[in-house]
């Protein structure tokens, strides 16, 4: 059975960092591209970043030099390292799998929330 | 950017309803289309690929179809569990999402 276990998320003061962690299991975790979407409350679904089984990085201008997407293939595991937080980053962060080359995601993990905050 | 909207933006059906949703795309994207169920608290699911393939596991009431700028996501019959809101993609960017409620 696919799983995807996202960890890391909290508190965080504007201009803070935070490290995002998704445990993978029940699949070849190297041979997936991997992708971080947030959600904030209330709201729809925003691509963060993604990264190619070659390791290759992607992100959209909102995050682009702020976060850094990473992976780790002897572990099963992604990460999202989270720079210069602003209020505008809270939101649920969810892990999800996409068939390589693929730009649809056929699972997710369950989320972890981040707040920043004052 | 390639931007992506959804009509209508919310409705309200019955069971045993036929609901259609639809999403258009700013300009052609052939048949790079995607459908997601996402039900309050929990992540979203693939529904439909590729504009009209049904994802494994999917009842076969989801079906989706359209190619270029124009696309719809039919479920033939609502069922109690279908009620959630529903999101198209196109390469990395959703759209808006669709909330289907009970009448």
């Amino acid at each position: 059975e696919v799983q995807l276990v996202e960890s890391g998320g909290g508190l965080v003061q504007p201009g803070g960092s935070l490290r995002l962690s998704c445990a993978a299991s029940g699949f070849t975790f190297s041979s997936y591209d991997m992708h971080w979407v947030r959600q904030a409350t209330g709201k729809g679904l925003e691509w963060v970043s993604a990264i190619g089984t070659a390791g290759d990085p992607y992100y959209p201008g909102s995050v682009k030099g702020r976060f850094t997407i990473s992976r780790e293939n002897a572990k099963n595991s992604l990460y999202l390292q989270m720079n210069s937080l602003r209020a505008g980053d809270t939101a649920v962060y969810y892990c999800a799998r996409a068939p390589e080359g693929a730009t649809y995601f056929d699972y997710w993990g369950q989320g972890t929330l981040v707040t920043v905050s004052s | 950017d390639i931007q992506m909207t959804q009509s209508p933006s919310s409705l309200s059906s019955s069971v045993g309803d036929r609901v259609t949703i639809t999403c258009r795309a700013s300009e052609s994207i052939s048949s790079y289309l995607s459908w997601y169920q996402q039900k309050p608290g929990k992540a979203p699911k693939l529904l439909i690929y590729a504009a009209s393939t049904l994802q494994s596991g999917v009842p076969s009431r989801f079906s989706g179809s359209g190619s270029g700028t124009e696309f719809t996501l039919t479920i033939s019959s609502l069922q109690p569990e279908d009620f959630a809101t529903y999101y198209c993609q196109q390469g990395f960017t959703f759209g808006p999402g669709t909330k289907v409620d009970i009448k």
